[in-house]
Formats: C-alpha cells, structure tokens, sequence
C-alpha cells in the first residue's frame, strides 16, 4: 500500500532556530501533499495544502513566512519552521493523495507518522 | 475540527462492542472517514463511505451512515486491547480538503 515517510520523527531546537521536515511520497507520486499540526489531546488543524511545482495555499491564520513549504517534486515536500519559539512546539503531521486513489473517486490520504517538534 | 463532532472518550471491556459517533455539518461531502492514531503516531485510515451509502461493512468494523441527521458511526465488534487509540471522524469539504473532528479517545479493559 501507499507509503509516506516523514523525517524527522522527534527534533528538538533553541529558539530563533529553523527547523526542516521532509515529508515523502515512497511509492507513488503525489501532486498533493497536506501539512496538519496537532495539539496536544487535540484534532488536526490543516495549515496548508503543498502544490508539485507551484506555491503551498495556506489555511487562514497561518503565516506563510514562518512556516514555509516546498513541494519540488512528486514525492517530497518539506516544511521549514522558520525562527522557532516555543509556542511552535507541536506535532507536525504531513499526508499525501495516492494519485492512483483519484479515479475511484474517494480523497484517501495516506499519513506520515508525524514529526514532533519541541522548542527550547 | 469544530465543525465535526465525536464524543471525546469511549471505555469499552475486551470482547464487547465499541460505538463511536460523530456528526458533521457539511451535507455536501461526499465521503466520510474513519482514522485510526495510536500513540506517538501518525493515522491510519480504517474505512471510508460514500455519501450515498447508509452501511459499510469490513471485518470487525461496520460504518452507519444517516445523511439526513449527518450522523456517522464506527461500529467494532469483539473490540481488542489494540483497538486502544484516537479514532477520528473527517468529513471531505471542497478542495479535497479533509476535516477532522477532535478525536474520541478509545481505552479497552482487559
């Protein structure tokens, strides 16, 4: 079945300090690709769609300068957590579209097992 | 996750069943879904169902669908210790973005 990696799994940062996650795509390719954030005991909240070659949409509320994201090709995007400070502190979860799933109709994602980030 | 809702946890004894209920508010999805989270961990998808379905049945897991209440269930039968996790409903809005509700969190007693 689909496959999505996400590296890596536990980072820990000083504050002021940017911190990368790769998210990808093992084998299959994905125009597509999600980045969700996850509280503690909470749902996932969607802060931005990753579009293969063109600029991520980012959800209302979240900064596009701060969390920055690249999808330069069909299976790796990644999400730069720009001047970290502890309030960014989070679980990052990414998940991506099995392109092959699209012609059946249903909008299955596949998840990575998540990164999380801690702040110091 | 405010726009779909799950009771927020769900204690089960091994061998029993285990509903979990969730109810969305957008009437134009077209499929809803079921995730599994275990700790520490990413979700895993269980099952999903088309709009214009009321069941889905795969294995330990049956799916009740009411359109008209935008009610949605996930029913596990002979529930197990590793069936302890978050499960999460989500609802596929325009875009294909999916929303998910806050999670109900499932402990099973041995």
């Amino acid at each position: 079945g689909a496959v999505v990696s996400q590296h890596p799994s536990r980072v820990i940062c000083k504050s002021g300090t940017s911190v990368k996650i790769e998210c990808r795509s093992l084998d299959f390719q994905a125009t597509t690709m999600f980045w969700y954030r996850q509280f503690p005991k909470q749902s996932l909240m969607l802060m931005a769609t990753s579009n293969e070659g063109s600029k991520a949409t980012y959800e209302q509320g979240v900064e596009k300068d701060k969390f920055l994201i690249n999808h330069a090709s069909l299976t790796l995007s990644t999400l730069t957590v720009t001047s970290a400070h502890p309030e960014d502190s989070s679980f990052y979860i990414c998940s991506a579209r099995d392109q092959g799933q699209l012609r059946s109709g249903a909008n299955v994602l596949t998840f990575g097992a998540g990164s999380r980030l801690t702040v110091l | 996750g405010e726009d779909v809702e799950q009771s927020l946890f769900l204690s089960v004894r091994e061998g029993d069943s285990s509903v979990i209920n969730c109810t969305y508010t957008d009437s134009s999805s077209t499929y809803l879904y079921w995730y599994k989270q275990e700790p520490g961990a990413g979700l895993q998808l269980l099952t999903y169902i088309f709009s214009n379905m009321d069941m889905k049945q795969d294995q330990r897991l049956t799916v009740l669908l009411n359109k008209k209440d935008k009610h949605l269930s996930l029913r596990i039968a002979d529930t197990q210790t590793g069936d302890s996790a978050i499960y999460f409903c989500a609802e596929s809005r325009y875009g294909n973005k999916l929303v998910f509700g806050a999670g109900t969190i499932l402990r099973v007693k041995s």
